[in-house]
């Protein structure tokens, strides 16, 4: 079964709203997850770490004003993005490994964001 | 920076046939992952590799981590229909391999099948 979970999986909003998504890790403990978009035929890039904790991590042009994370719990973060524009529309996929552990990390099932 | 550089874009295959693909590096990966996305899903890991020279298979999936470190191929025999997706190939960046590492993807390989 999952042991990443992501919500919504599907979002529909109008622009200029805000939307939050969460990543849950289900039966394990993650210091760390990651964000990664993903857009139409494009492969997965990292847009942030979420370190529990601390502040986020963001990757080179990626705005962190806009896309807000919060890390407040060993199982779950949340990708809030602000004031959203068409051009955010896009895959957005969480993942997360176990705490301490070598073995690759287990990616939630995505939410695909849609902004009118 | 690191890239992983993914062949060949995209296959049309008949059900039956065996499909090769490879991803490689100017870069030294301690890891290589291989995932397979579905369409509206997030990858699933379908094998990892952890030495060079290392293969693996699982089911009919078979990878192998190059003893260049620089490389890694996967391959599925015998396809039917449902291996239609894509294959992504994936290494942890900064070359570390623990959890808290963020991941490289090359641009993957969809594969189609056809019955």
């Amino acid at each position: 079964g999952a042991v990443v979970s992501q919500h919504p999986s599907w979002v529909i909003c109008k622009s200029g709203t805000s939307v939050k998504i969460e990543c849950r890790s289900l039966d394990f403990q993650a210091t760390t997850m990651f964000w990664y978009r993903q857009f139409p035929k494009q492969s997965l890039m990292l847009m942030a770490t979420s370190n529990e904790g601390s502040k986020a991590t963001y990757e080179q042009g990626v705005e962190k004003d806009k896309f807000l994370i919060n890390h407040a719990s060993l199982t779950l973060s949340t990708l809030t993005v602000t004031s959203a524009h068409p051009e955010d529309s896009s895959f957005y996929i969480c993942s997360a490994g176990r705490q301490g552990s070598s073995q690759p990390q287990h990616f939630g099932d995505g939410t695909r964001l849609s902004i009118l | 920076g690191q890239q992983l550089n993914q062949s060949p874009q995209s296959m049309f295959i008949q059900e039956g046939e065996d499909v090769s693909m490879n991803c490689t590096s100017s870069s030294i990966f301690n890891t290589w992952l291989w995932y397979k996305q579905d369409p509206g899903e997030g990858p699933v890991l379908l094998i990892a590799l952890y030495k060079a020279g290392e293969l693996t298979s699982n089911g009919r999936l078979t990878a192998q981590f190059g003893i260049t470190r620089k490389d890694s191929f996967l391959n599925i025999s015998a396809s039917i229909p449902s291996d239609v997706g894509i294959y992504f190939c994936a290494g942890p960046r900064g070359n570390l391999n623990q959890a808290g590492t963020a991941l490289i993807f090359g641009k993957g390989t969809t594969l189609s099948v056809s019955s």
